[in-house]
């Protein structure tokens, strides 16, 4: 199984960027990177996603370690609304998704 | 809309009485999947299906049936839940590799 592993807490103050890692060591050359976000009573949000390159998109930023072992996942400026479960995934073959326990992010206003 | 819809958002159920969660998607998609979320083990896999009558086991598949008979539907069937089955579940569905999936917005599940 692809694993994923992350802290289980981070704090942020509102309006400050926001780094929010995960160790893939088991990666494989054709799993794609996920993220997504879970909100109170909400089901889980996609965020951004990516191979090997870094990925930018409205609502974050994807940076990728070169060997792949790794990724960030940048929010550029948090907001209370960014308060959530943030949860990075291996895609494997066949479109199996494999999502860890998460890292529960707290904005400090 | 876009969206995966999930019924119903909640259920209170006795052991061993059959019970289904239906999951209906309005985007075409050819990926579903259902997943369970528990405290402290985030959400697991439950059983996806990559199209019409084709359906594989996820993490945690023992005691969940599925079916794929039409694209835009995938229910899960608990033939008889037991209460190690209480927790929330999740449908989702997607545009297949490397696209992401839709999430819907949960049923809450207890067996007594």
């Amino acid at each position: 199984d692809a694993k994923t592993t992350q802290p289980n807490s981070m704090e942020s103050n509102e309006e400050e960027p926001v780094h929010l890692p995960c160790n893939h060591s088991t990666i494989s050359g054709t799993d794609y990177i996920h993220w997504y976000r879970q909100l109170p009573s909400q089901g889980p949000e996609y965020v951004i996603h990516g191979l090997t390159s870094n990925v930018n998109n409205r609502m974050a930023s994807l940076a990728i370690a070169e060997d792949r072992k790794s990724s960030t996942l940048i929010l550029h400026r948090a907001t209370l609304r960014d308060a959530a479960v943030y949860y990075c995934i291996l895609e494997a073959t066949g479109n199996q998704f494999y999502f860890g326990t998460g890292t529960s992010l707290t904005v400090i206003p | 809309e876009a969206q995966v819809t999930q019924n119903p958002r909640y259920l209170i159920t006795v052991t061993g009485k059959k019970l289904t969660v239906t999951c209906s998607q309005n985007m075409n998609h050819e990926y579903m999947s259902w997943y369970r979320q528990d405290p402290g083990l985030g959400l697991r896999q439950i059983y996806y299906s990559m199209n019409v009558e084709v359906t594989d086991k996820g993490d945690v598949p023992e005691g969940y049936k599925v079916s794929r008979k039409e694209k835009r539907n995938f229910p899960l069937i608990l033939e008889s839940p037991s209460p190690n089955q209480t927790s929330l579940y999740f449908c989702a569905s997607s545009d297949g590799h490397p696209y992401g999936y839709t999430f819907g917005s949960g049923t809450r599940l207890t067996v007594v």
